[in-house]
């Protein structure tokens, strides 16, 4: 299995342009994790789902960021407008069970 | 509230020496507790668990209920041992990973 598969790996946009991340989490998982991590704020839940469905969604900093997962073996985690505080390297992670997640290598995103 | 705190954002050993790295957590109920770890341009990975009592690239952790903490201990560290690491907890029950803000460990030769 090739693992949690995040794309793209980098992302440089500019401010106000709309931005998708995608994920592919590993077959027969049914728990999938967005997370950011910055500098300041280190790693932070965004959203999670089980079973395709969005289970808690608090980490969500406001209405311009959005995730969907419409089947088992894709979802994606959209913000639109970018904004340059948006910049950080977004994980997705999906498990069988919700504590030993598999983390996928990030995407790089870059706001300008 | 459910909260994870690890007090040192850098700490920085030589090669050789014992390390320690400090989770104290707040949770109301029984947690489990995990290390995870995050080498340079490589993937966070689960390193251990509190429930395993294993010792993973020579780390252990005890959890230390009266206390609330959950330190990482090494009695000799490497250089490959460099990496940021994060403790994190759950409900027994499973659900979302609450993450500390992550420490980086810095072993010198």
């Amino acid at each position: 299995d090739a693992g949690v598969i995040q794309s793209p790996r980098h992302e440089v946009t500019e401010m106000g342009q709309e931005v998708t991340l995608r994920c592919k989490p590993i077959s027969g998982h049914d728990y999938l994790f967005w997370y950011r991590q910055t500098m300041m704020r280190g790693l932070e839940l965004l959203i999670y789902f089980n079973n395709n469905v969005p289970i808690d969604d608090s980490g969500m900093p406001e209405d311009r960021f959005s995730a969907k997962m419409p089947n088992a073996s894709f979802s994606t985690l959209k913000i639109q407008p970018s904004e340059p505080r948006d910049s950080a390297v977004y994980f997705c992670a999906s498990s069988r069970l919700a504590y030993e997640q598999y983390f996928g290598p990030g995407t790089r995103l870059t706001v300008t | 509230a459910q909260r994870v705190t690890q007090p040192e954002k850098l700490l920085s050993v030589f090669k050789g020496a014992p390390v320690e790295l400090k989770c104290n957590y707040s949770y109301s109920g029984s947690p489990e507790l995990f290390w995870y770890v995050q080498y340079s341009r490589q993937r966070l990975q689960l390193l251990l668990r509190h429930i395993s009592r294993e010792s993973i690239k020579g780390f252990t952790a005890d959890l230390n209920k009266g206390e609330t903490s959950f330190h990482l201990k090494k009695p000799f560290a490497q250089e490959e041992d460099s990496a940021m690491y994060y403790c994190a907890l759950t409900r027994v029950q499973g659900g979302k990973l609450i993450f500390g803000q992550g420490t980086e460990l810095s072993v010198k030769p």
